[in-house]
């Protein structure tokens, strides 16, 4: 089943606004990542918050992480062409021994389109 | 700058075939993984794999089996390619077993379409 759900499915702005895409999980996790997909390629890291962190920047992105409602965001700020990809949120469960599985989880994605 | 190749970007095959893909990564890697993605259910756990000859069944096995021979090294294998097969394969790697899961780093994805 999948741990992560990416809400929205889809996304279009302009250049200049902030893009804000959300992901829900069901399960205690150990940290939460965000990956990045341009059209027809591998999926690049942008960022990993863990259980223990409420928030995290770097760059141009915030993520913020609340484990009590089970869900993360990930902001762009002022968002530019170069910004249109898909954007996936993945988790790495806590297991019944109370570490890792060792494996990410990977939700559906958000598509984000940038208009110039 | 790590770097996970994949040996093919697109690949056509007949029902049937066997299918080999093969990746390799070049950081010495402990972890290693196989996804599909497929439009509208996001990536899918194949297998995956934490030291040589060493594997872990993900999600979606059927259908499929790997090969890590070489550190480096972790194959995916369609016994008999299905056209439910058809669709982006990525691998991927990460660093440490053991520990909570860390930052991967994926290949360019390989295209398969099975006719």
């Amino acid at each position: 089943s999948q741990q992560g759900e990416e809400d929205p499915q889809a996304l279009s702005i302009q250049e200049g606004e902030n893009a804000t895409m959300n992901c829900s999980y069901k399960t205690s996790i150990n940290n939460l990542q965000w990956y990045r997909q341009n059209s027809g390629r591998g999926l690049v890291h942008l960022i990993l918050i863990r259980s223990n962190e409420r928030e995290k920047h770097s760059g141009r992105l915030r993520v913020t992480l609340d484990t009590s409602k089970k869900s993360s965001s990930l902001l762009i700020t002022a968002s530019r062409a170069a910004d249109t990809a898909s954007y996936f949120c993945a988790t790495d469960a806590v297991n019944a021994g109370g570490t890792s599985y060792g494996k990410l989880t990977f939700g559906q994605g958000t598509i984000l389109t940038v208009h110039p | 700058d790590v770097k996970v190749t994949q040996s093919s970007r697109y690949l056509v095959k007949r029902t049937g075939e066997k299918v080999f893909l093969e990746c390799v990564q070049d950081m010495d890697h402990e972890n290693m993984f196989w996804y599909r993605q497929d439009p509208g259910l996001g990536l899918r756990l194949i297998y995956f794999s934490y030291d040589v000859k060493m594997k872990e069944k993900g999600d979606i096995p059927e259908g499929y089996s790997v090969s890590r021979e070489k550190k480096e090294r972790f194959s995916l294998i369609l016994e008999s390619a299905s056209t439910n097969q058809t669709s982006m394969y990525l691998c991927a790697s990460s660093l440490l077993f053991g520990l909570p899961a860390g930052e991967l780093f994926f290949g360019e994805g390989s295209r398969l379409t099975v006719l």
